[in-house]
């Protein structure tokens, strides 16, 4: 089992729908989560991050937390064709300070 | 805020060279950089962690003699591709940490595209 697993996808959805990006992860100590976009032939960008249990929100972006569940996600409300990209689910673990990153689910948004 | 510069952006150059690439966090300090690499249309590859006055850790089957990575104080980082060929080509990222804890985010360098003719 891999420590952060994301579907690759792609994930398509209309322009103006919501999308909803999921990511599980495997280290029940885990305690601070990132999603990361990153378009193509670029590097990854910080678009979120969240630390307790329950939904925080940031614009067109929400994140969800649900420790018990080991499961994170990312609502896009409003998708734009802009928003087609890779996102990327990264996890700290207790312990050490390097994220693990989930291979990336790709979100294509047709207009 | 939180803004980490690498360069070059790109470099193309023959086989055999040595190419040395960059990465400065410019408004905070980082103990701890990131070096990943990506080929085309797969994941993020971590390479190595560079530890600020001391050695990098290395992945699994990262050649430490080949990728040469210096962390000289703690704002840089550099890595080395010794002897470049054809096989090193690819999107090089670097990445660093704020110095204020383990719950703060990871921010990434625009990326080096090393090309090896």
């Amino acid at each position: 089992q891999k420590e952060v697993e994301q579907n690759s996808g792609p994930l398509s959805v209309p322009e103006g729908a919501i999308a909803s990006l999921n990511c599980t992860y495997s280290d029940r100590v885990s305690q601070s989560f990132f999603w990361y976009r990153q378009y193509s032939g670029k590097s990854p960008e910080l678009i979120m991050s969240i630390y307790s249990n329950g939904d925080k929100e940031d614009g067109r972006f929400t994140a969800q937390l649900n420790k018990a569940s080991q499961y994170v996600s990312l609502l896009i409300r409003d998708s734009q064709p802009s928003d087609s990209a890779t996102y990327l689910c990264a996890v700290n673990r207790a312990a050490g300070n390097m994220l693990t990153f989930g291979g990336g689910t790709r979100l294509m948004v047709k207009p | 805020g939180a803004v980490v510069s690498q360069h070059p952006s790109r470099v193309i150059c023959k086989s055999g060279t040595s190419v040395k690439i960059e990465c400065r966090s410019l408004d905070f300090q980082a103990t701890t950089m990131f070096w990943y690499r990506q080929f085309p249309k797969q994941s993020l590859m971590l390479m190595a962690t560079s530890n600020e006055g001391s050695k990098a850790t290395y992945e699994q089957g990262v050649e430490k003699d080949k990728f040469l990575i210096n962390h000289a104080s703690l704002t840089l980082s550099t890595l080395t591709v010794t002897s470049a060929h054809p096989e090193d080509s690819s999107f090089y990222i670097c990445s660093a940490r704020d110095l204020g804890g383990y719950n703060q985010p990871q921010h990434f360098g625009d990326g080096t595209r090393l090309s090896i003719l």
